[in-house]
Parts: structure tokens; C-alpha cells; sequence
């Protein structure tokens, strides 16, 4: 069965106070990892696919990392504007339907 | 632009009624997904359709039905609701590219059933 953990459950930063996400996946074959956004009372919003090990994407203050076992989301000198919660997901390689296991996500505030 | 369209945003139900949540995507996408979203949980599949015409469950079916009505509309019917299905539910649509999984969602309902 695919899992995905992400830590740490919430994570408050101070304005320029760097830091990063962890999320930690087991799958039956790693087709793709994604990251997501989401603001309160929203929908997830779209970040970074990853495909392969070593394969890294940024996006703004985020760069997104992956590794065989876990991927990063770094978030450098983060704004206020930052706070939400990310969402980490992974497709595995069998079965259809493209289907996605979700982590449960980090709730992040960044304070002034 | 709209993406991904849910109605209603907000229902409340008493336990027994039932209700049909609905979902309607300008992307032109083949595949449609329903999950829940539980506090501690994370998003749950509930149902998908992986094209037009065919339906699939997820993790959690029980007490669930759902219509993909044409390429753009895609239905959740609970016939009998429950407290247990009181939640935050999304509707994601996607490409079915190999490659590409995006799955870009709608704003949600949000369901309390008493």
C-alpha cells in the first residue's frame, strides 16, 4: 500500500527565517511526486511535479527536492504571504485511473 | 477562467436525506476525481472516472454513488447521508498523459450532516 508522511505537522517561521518540508513516501514504483498548496477554505493548488531521483524544481522562495525515499520543499526567506498548508502526493507506477495518495500535510505560518 | 466548478460550496443535511454534489470542469480533461478532506486525514479518493464513460472506486466508496454525466460533469450522490460523511469534499480534474498527472481541483463543498 503507497503512504506518504509528511513532517513536521506545523512549523511557525519568523519573515526571512528559513526552513524546509519533509515528506517521506513508500510506493509500489514512483511515477510522480507532487506538491500542493493550500490556503484555508480552499481547494489544493498546484506547485511541482517530480519525476526521477535528484530532480529539482523552483518556483519564487520554493524549491522543491527529491530523493529515492522522501522529497523537500525548501522555502527560502518566506513571506507572510506563504502561510498554508502543503500537501505532498504520490502516483505509483501500477494501477489506474491516475490516481494519488495524499500526505496530510504541513500547516505553515510565517509571522512579521 | 473558470478550471474546476463545485456547487453548492456550503450544505448542511439532516442524517437520511440525500443530496447530489456537483462538479463541472472547462479544461477539457479526460479524467475526474471525488475525494474527502477529514481533519488528521489528508485527502481520501473516493471515486474516479478515468475517462468519459467509465467510473472506478477509490478508497473510501461506501455510502457513495457518482455520474460522470458527459467529459465535462461529474456527479457524488449520497442516497442516505450520515454524521460519518459530515467533511470537506473536493472534485479534481486531470489530463491522461503519462507524464502529466496535474490534477487541478475546485474549492470544495463543505457538508455537515446532523
Amino acid at each position: 500500500e503507497d503512504q506518504v508522511t509528511q513532517s513536521p505537522e506545523a512549523l511557525r517561521l519568523q519573515e526571512g527565517e528559513s526552513s524546509s518540508l519533509n515528506c517521506s513516501y513508500t510506493v509500489s514504483g514512483l511515477r510522480g511526486l507532487f506538491w500542493y498548496r493550500q490556503d484555508p477554505g480552499k481547494g489544493p493548488e498546484f506547485l511541482f511535479t517530480l519525476y526521477s531521483a535528484g530532480e529539482e524544481k523552483e518556483k519564487e522562495r520554493l524549491k522543491a527536492t527529491l530523493t529515492k525515499k522522501e522529497s523537500f520543499l525548501h522555502i527560502t526567506a518566506p513571506k507572510p504571504e506563504d502561510s498554508a498548508t502543503y500537501l505532498c502526493a504520490v502516483q505509483a507506477r501500477t494501477g489506474g485511473g491516475n490516481k494519488l495518495t495524499f500526505g496530510t500535510g504541513t500547516q505553515l505560518k510565517v509571522e512579521l | 477562467n473558470a478550471g474546476v466548478t463545485q456547487t453548492p460550496k456550503f450544505q448542511v443535511l439532516k442524517t437520511g436525506q440525500s443530496m447530489t454534489l456537483q462538479c463541472a470542469q472547462d479544461m477539457n480533461h479526460n479524467s475526474m476525481y471525488w475525494y474527502r478532506q477529514d481533519p488528521g486525514m489528508g485527502l481520501r479518493l473516493i471515486y474516479y472516472s478515468a475517462s468519459e464513460g467509465t467510473t472506478d472506486k477509490g478508497e473510501v466508496p461506501n455510502g457513495y454513488n457518482v455520474s460522470r454525466l458527459n467529459k465535462r460533469e461529474f456527479s457524488l450522490r449520497l442516497e442516505s447521508a450520515a454524521p460519518s460523511q459530515t467533511s470537506v469534499y473536493f472534485c479534481a480534474s486531470s489530463e491522461t498523459l503519462l507524464a502529466k498527472n496535474i490534477q487541478y481541483f475546485g474549492a470544495g463543498t463543505r457538508l455537515s450532516v446532523l
